[in-house]
């Protein structure tokens, strides 16, 4: 299996909704990835946990919570979000050597905030 | 990393070799040149990296000057389904679970 897997694929919600993004992979990769792409623009890294750990905390809102239940599992928590939230959600993995070509990302989950 | 600059856009014909540059005039002895591209609505795809030599796989070729200070890549023939967003990145090979910096990108348009 060497894919990313997101779900849902398109998610609508209210400002005073909790939602969760899900990502899954099984290729034994042990860091994970959070990234945030808005429309015509490069996708920006939102967090990244290493050995199921959080690492990388880029300045996130509180109102986005990630977590890592295991080493093929991240989720991503939503809640309280703003319109501008609105976004295309990337979930990547790779090894923890990190070397740059072996990132795979899933297809993403494209939120609307009404 | 290096800061990278590429052309917003690009256009090619179908069928022809597609050019993409990069500039990377500040490129450090131990980063590599990692090249992605994304088709609309999907996530990032790995093509191809280099370190210094000249790179070719199934998919592209990697071209980088002998000072290190630029490179190109190149579809030597395009189709439609090359169109897509192409992301040119610079980092060190072994840097760890630190994440893929992205750029602007060069949105390149096969043509029919």
């Amino acid at each position: 299996d060497t894919e990313v897997t997101q779900t849902p694929k398109h998610l609508v919600m209210g400002m005073t909704n909790k939602k969760s993004l899900k990502c899954e992979q099984h290729m034994g990769h042990r860091a994970m990835y959070w990234y945030k792409q808005k429309a015509k623009k490069p996708p920006e890294l939102m967090f990244v946990y290493s050995y199921e750990k959080l690492s990388i905390n880029e300045s996130v809102p509180s109102r986005f919570s990630p977590e890592c239940p295991n080493s093929s599992l991240l989720n991503l928590h939503l809640h309280a979000l703003q319109p501008e939230d609105s976004a295309l959600y990337l979930c990547a993995s790779s090894r923890t050597g990190g070397a740059g070509y072996g990132y795979t990302f899933g297809s993403g989950t494209r939120l609307t905030v009404v | 990393d290096a800061k990278t600059t590429q052309p917003p856009s690009m256009d090619c014909a179908e069928g022809r070799a597609a050019n993409l540059p990069c500039n990377h005039s500040t490129i450090s002895g131990n980063e590599y040149v990692y090249w992605y591209r994304q088709i609309h609505s999907q996530g990032p795809q790995y093509i191809i990296h280099g370190l210094k030599n000249n790179e070719t796989n199934e998919m592209a070729s990697l071209i980088i000057t002998e000072d290190r200070k630029s490179s190109t890549l190149i579809l030597p023939h395009a189709t439609l389904r090359d169109t897509a967003v192409y992301y040119c990145i610079v980092r060190v090979g072994g840097g760890g679970a630190d994440g893929l910096t992205f750029g602007k990108g060069t949105h390149l348009i096969i043509q029919p």
